[in-house]
């Protein structure tokens, strides 16, 4: 079946850098994209979302971007900080699914 | 406050006592579902249900059992657990699907079993 995958598995910055994660998305027919981050030891949380009729959203921070063309997710936080380091998920949903697929996920490491 | 309750958080087993996580959620969804999460591998789904009476198996569904006889519960059952179920699991529920719906994760179950 079609599935999300994410380009790069762990990304370091530094404090106060922007931080650009990425994911690939294989199901043209998904119209729904979503955000989670996961921190140490906790549930994965939503952090922002997007509609397929839109090539970007933004957040407290984040941006969220979607490039249809070559079906190409990211999320972009300003300014990161040592309290983003987490590992963050992306999900695709299409029709009325109530079912969305993950990808593996990418660990961010915000160095002070 | 919205919430997915999941107990325990953490569990130690043998192989082949049977054991229940208990799953609840405080915001009248519809559809709850649990994964699991290993390393390299992401968010796997085991079971789903829409409602109350309705479950049905996700990507790895062997070895696990599931009920739904509420609609803000929804326990995982390991009749017969294995060592290969040693994870962490998440239960989640949702309002309905499609757009603007997002899924509300608990906290997590780590499940060791010697």
């Amino acid at each position: 079946g079609e599935s999300v995958g994410l380009h790069l598995p762990t990304l370091s910055v530094q404090e106060g850098d922007n931080s650009i994660i990425n994911c690939a998305y294989s199901n043209s027919a998904s119209d729904y994209f979503i955000w989670y981050k996961q921190e140490s030891g906790k549930g994965p949380q939503f952090i922002i979302d997007i509609r397929s009729n839109m090539d970007k959203r933004q957040g407290q921070r984040v941006t969220v971007l979607l490039n249809k063309t070559v079906k190409h997710l990211s999320l972009q936080i300003a300014a990161t900080q040592p309290g983003d380091s987490a590992v963050y998920f992306c999900a695709e949903n299409y029709g009325g699914s109530y079912i969305p697929t993950f990808g593996r996920g990418t660990s961010l490491i915000v160095h002070p | 406050e919205a919430q997915v309750t999941q107990n325990p958080r953490y569990l130690i087993t043998v192989t082949g006592k049977k054991l229940t996580v208990t799953c609840s959620q405080n915001m009248n969804h519809e559809y709850m579902s649990w994964y699991r999460q290993d390393p390299g591998l992401g968010l796997r789904q085991i079971y789903y249900s829409m409602n109350v009476e309705v479950t049905d198996k996700g990507d790895v569904p062997e070895g696990y059992k599931v009920s739904r006889k509420e609609k803000r519960n929804f326990p995982l059952i390991l009749e017969s657990p294995s060592p290969n179920q040693t994870s962490l699991y998440f239960c989640a529920s949702r309002s309905g699907g499609g757009v603007g719906n997002t899924i509300y994760f608990g906290e997590g179950s780590w499940l060791t079993v010697v």
